[in-house]
């Protein structure tokens, strides 16, 4: 069945240095790749989403890549803060369809001060 | 504000008992979603709704049942079936069609003791 698979499950870096979670995908059909932020006590916030026409797209310090061929997708956080320590999630669609998705286990990011 | 409210935040119950989780949105939304988040495990699907009166199972649906009677709302029960039912359970939702992504309730932390 479809699956998405998520690294790392944990990430420490320091105040104002990059982060990286990597996510990769089994269904060729996925066209729709949401991220999801999810603080302490609460629900998931989608944070930003790309489609499979689009290779990139940014905002602010967010930046999300799609590699349709390799069948990866990767969020990029830059000049990392306190308040991006989080759960974070990468979900796939099931095929052409934005109302059923998958998600990835998670990556917990903290941020060393 | 348009949203999706989860009720109660906590929730305790003593084993062998049935207990309903709430959820409302006004958003017009027309699927809605039951997650169970254990730590560690990411979302794991427990029932979805696309339209009014009709749902599916999903991955863990065993000991749990669900209603759509109402667009906005989808109550979710934890009958005693349910072998494991300390959890953290999100209820989601979104447009059937579109790119909008899952807007997510607050949460119901649920202990059964």
């Amino acid at each position: 069945g479809e699956n998405v698979e998520q690294h790392p499950s944990t990430l420490s870096v320091q105040e104002g240095d990059s982060a990286v979670i990597k996510c990769t995908y089994s269904d060729s059909a996925s066209n729709y790749f949401p991220w999801y932020k999810q603080e302490l006590g609460k629900g998931p916030q989608l944070i930003i989403d790309i489609r499979s026409n689009v290779g990139e797209k940014k905002d602010q310090r967010i930046a999300v890549t799609l590699n349709k061929t390799a069948k990866h997708f990767s969020l990029h956080i830059t000049e990392t803060q306190p308040e991006d320590s989080a759960v974070y999630f990468c979900a796939a669609s099931i095929g052409n369809r934005d109302d059923k998705i998958i998600f990835g286990k998670g990556t917990r990011l903290h941020i060393l001060p | 504000d348009g949203g999706i409210t989860q009720s109660p935040k906590y929730l305790f119950r003593k084993e062998g008992q049935n207990v309903t989780l709430s959820c409302e949105q006004n958003l017009n939304h027309d699927a809605m979603y039951w997650y169970r988040q254990d730590p560690g495990q990411g979302l794991r699907l427990i029932y979805y709704s696309q339209i009014v009166n009709d749902f599916q199972k999903g991955d863990i649906a065993e000991g749990y049942s669900v209603s759509r009677e109402k667009k906005e709302s989808f109550p979710l029960t934890v009958t005693s079936a349910q072998k494991n039912p300390t959890a953290f359970y999100l209820c989601a939702s979104t447009h059937n069609r579109g790119s909008y992504g899952y807007t997510f309730g607050s949460g119901t932390r649920l202990t059964v003791v």
